[in-house]
């Protein structure tokens, strides 16, 4: 079946340095997809989205890489810091405004 | 001020019980949905709401019922609870034909 999946579970970084998030789609047709991330014991918060039509997008300290050849989403984050540990989660919208939640990577930031 | 506001944010209840979980938001959103976030993290959505009416309902037992009274508020109500039925369940908002949905803090469901 169709599915948004990550390949890491977990990622390991040091403080300062920067933080690639990957997330492969198989929805050929999914036109929006969003970032979210998830702080231990609270909901889901709103990182940076990006339109199919778009392959890049930039926010705060965060980068959004859209690869539809190979149906491939990343996270990029610039100097990674303590209050980034979190589960990062990405999904597509499949119409509706229904999201499918990939399976989550879980970012630990060493001091 | 919470934009979005879950309550109770614990619940540990028996087998076989009923229980409800009340979400609002003030955010003046008009659609909101339930979601189920299992032990492995793994987020699925429930249920859908727009203006009071029904647009999403995934295959979920009979046993959840989404009540929402007005579009500020969803409950979701669950009979015959089972051990299964264990999860953090997250309301979350959104503006109609807008994609960014806003989440609650989560109700944490012990069925013992």
């Amino acid at each position: 079946g169709e599915s948004v999946g990550l390949h890491l579970p977990t990622l390991s970084v040091q403080e300062g340095d920067n933080s690639i998030i990957n997330c492969a789609y198989s929805n050929s047709a999914s036109d929006y997809f969003i970032w979210y991330k998830q702080e231990s014991g609270k909901g889901p918060q709103f990182i940076i989205d990006i339109r199919s039509n778009m392959d890049k997008r930039q926010g705060q300290r965060v980068t959004v890489l859209l690869n539809k050849t190979v149906k491939h989403l990343s996270l990029q984050i610039a100097a990674t810091q303590p209050g980034d540990s979190a589960v990062y989660f990405c999904a597509e919208n499949r119409g509706f405004q229904k999201l499918v939640f990939g399976t989550g990577t879980r970012l630990l930031v060493s001091p | 001020d919470t934009a979005v506001s879950q309550t109770p944010k614990y619940l540990v209840t028996q087998m076989g019980n009923d229980k409800s979980i009340k979400c609002e938001q003030n955010l003046g959103h008009d659609t909101m949905y339930w979601y189920k976030q299992d032990s492995k993290k793994f987020l699925k959505i429930m249920f859908s709401y727009n203006n009071k009416e029904l647009i999403i309902n995934e295959t979920v037992p009979n046993r959840f019922s989404p009540k929402s009274p007005d579009k500020a508020h969803l409950n979701l109500h669950i009979n015959s609870l089972e051990l299964g039925d264990s999860a953090v369940y997250f309301c979350a908002s959104s503006h109609q034909g807008e994609e960014t949905q806003y989440f609650g803090p989560g109700t944490r469901l012990l069925v013992l």
